[in-house]
């Protein structure tokens, strides 16, 4: 899996836009980036992937360089609810499809 | 929507015991997996399952530790002797395909060794 970095926590306000980087420097040309999030000790729940392309669903927008190396997650306008740890991953295509969980960046969406 | 669920939520067990978690994942999804998280550390992969087999497993899957879908519907991870080291939240995932990251993540197990 390439390796990526994100910083350890942020801050956001209620309401405000939440963007989320992600270093991955070392990504391959047909690797996707997938991010996750985790509740307070709840099971990760998907959020969104790309490839190359911004991608937006329901949840969030993803924004992906041109280059590739780096990516953001946008909440558009975050809430309470949005206070979690939210991962950056991208999965090396060899395997059966297992997920390499970093530390993440701790989110807390203040009111 | 669909789920996955897991049971029991929280598993108190004596070191050197048995235990058995369950799952029961998306029924249409072909891959399974179980992750561990200990307390403040990371979600960590143990082993994905697919065509009834083992496909991949991790350093912390050793012979302590099995998986089972013994029905259609269930998917178990059984641990048969205990350690302290064991007390984690399991988390239980499936997905629908080959080809995708998109997995789908149960509640979890709590489970403590005393």
């Amino acid at each position: 899996d390439a390796k990526t970095t994100q910083p350890p926590s942020m801050d956001c306000a209620e309401g405000r836009a939440a963007n989320l980087p992600c270093n991955h420097s070392t990504i391959s040309g047909n690797e996707y980036v997938y991010w996750y999030r985790q509740i307070h000790s709840q099971g990760p729940q998907y959020i969104i992937h790309g490839l190359k392309n911004n991608e937006t669903n329901e949840m969030a927008s993803l924004i992906i360089t041109e280059d590739r190396k780096s990516s953001t997650l946008i909440l558009p306008h975050a809430t309470l609810r949005d206070t979690a740890v939210y991962y950056c991953i991208v999965p090396g295509g060899t395997s059966y499809g297992k997920l390499t969980f970093g530390q993440g960046t701790i989110l807390t969406v203040h009111p | 929507e669909p789920e996955v669920t897991q049971t029991p939520s929280h598993q108190v067990t004596q070191m050197g015991q048995e235990v058995i978690l369950r799952c029961v994942p998306i029924s249409n999804h072909l891959y399974f997996y179980w992750y561990r998280q200990i307390l403040g550390q990371k979600v960590e992969f143990l082993v994905s399952f697919y065509n009834n087999e083992i496909s991949e497993k991790s350093e912390i899957f050793d012979d302590q530790f099995s998986v089972e879908r013994p029905d259609g519907s269930n998917f178990t991870l059984k641990i048969r002797s205990t350690k302290l080291e064991d007390s984690a939240m399991y988390f239980c995932a499936s997905k629908p395909r080959q080809g995708s990251y998109e997995q789908y993540f149960g509640p979890g197990t709590r489970l403590t060794v005393t």
